[in-house]
């Protein structure tokens, strides 16, 4: 069965310095998501991403935050210099397409920032 | 603005029991509805979706969802748990393209 996968699973990085999580979707899918889980919080949506540009974006989803698509397959979520409050657990998701409403979301990437 | 309410934190039941976790949800326009749960170290399952149709929906591991219009309610129910069933359960919401989550529950099942 096709499942979304994340690289790493666990990303330690001190404070001011840029990380990029990296996700593939499911092979076919058109749309894709990052959400993230801060410890013990409920998921939160950060940015929708479609025809290689972002269609929505929250209030958390700031100019620190980047997404990109920079080849058929992999969906990358830079951020340019973490802050202590960016420790989250941050999951990839994708859905299919249009009529097809369910988003499948990748293992997730723990990310500390010390 | 749409939201998702889960009144219970946390659920502790015993194996073979029945449970019910709640959902609530807030929306002006008409909204897809999702569970999902997420075991131990893991990421986020689909269990079962209601997009429309018949207010009852099945999923996987035996569980099932009844969407209630006039209550906006999408509570989850499984008939017998078991102890594999220990895990985070999260309702979602669907109104644009972004899922919106509650707090999620925490079902414990003891033997």
């Amino acid at each position: 069965e096709p499942e979304v996968t994340q690289t790493p699973s666990h990303q330690v990085t001190q404070m001011g310095q840029e990380v990029i999580l990296r996700c593939v979707p499911i092979s076919n899918h058109l749309y894709f998501y990052w959400y993230r889980q801060i410890l013990g919080q409920k998921v939160e949506f950060l940015v929708s991403f479609y025809n290689n540009e972002i269609s929505e974006k929250s209030e958390i989803f700031d100019d620190q935050f980047s997404v990109e698509r920079p080849d058929g397959s992999n969906f990358t979520l830079k951020i340019r210099s973490t802050k202590l409050e960016d420790s989250a657990m941050y999951f990839c998701a994708s859905r299919g397409d249009r009529t097809s409403y369910e988003q499948y979301f990748g293992p997730g990437t723990r990310l500390t920032v010390t | 603005a749409q939201s998702v309410t889960q009144l219970d934190s946390q659920v502790p039941v015993f194996e073979e029991a029945p449970v019910e976790l709640r959902c609530n949800y807030s929306s002006s326009v008409s909204v897809y509805l999702f569970w999902y749960v997420q075991y131990p170290n893991q990421g986020l399952q689909l269990l079962l979706k209601y997009l429309s149709g018949s207010t009852l929906v099945k999923g996987i591991n035996g569980f099932e969802a009844e969407f209630n219009k006039s209550q906006t309610s999408f509570h989850l129910r499984k008939p017998s748990v078991h102890i594999s069933d220990t895990a985070e359960y999260f309702c979602a919401v669907s109104v644009t393209d972004k899922l919106i989550f509650g707090t999620g529950t925490r079902l414990q099942v003891f033997p």
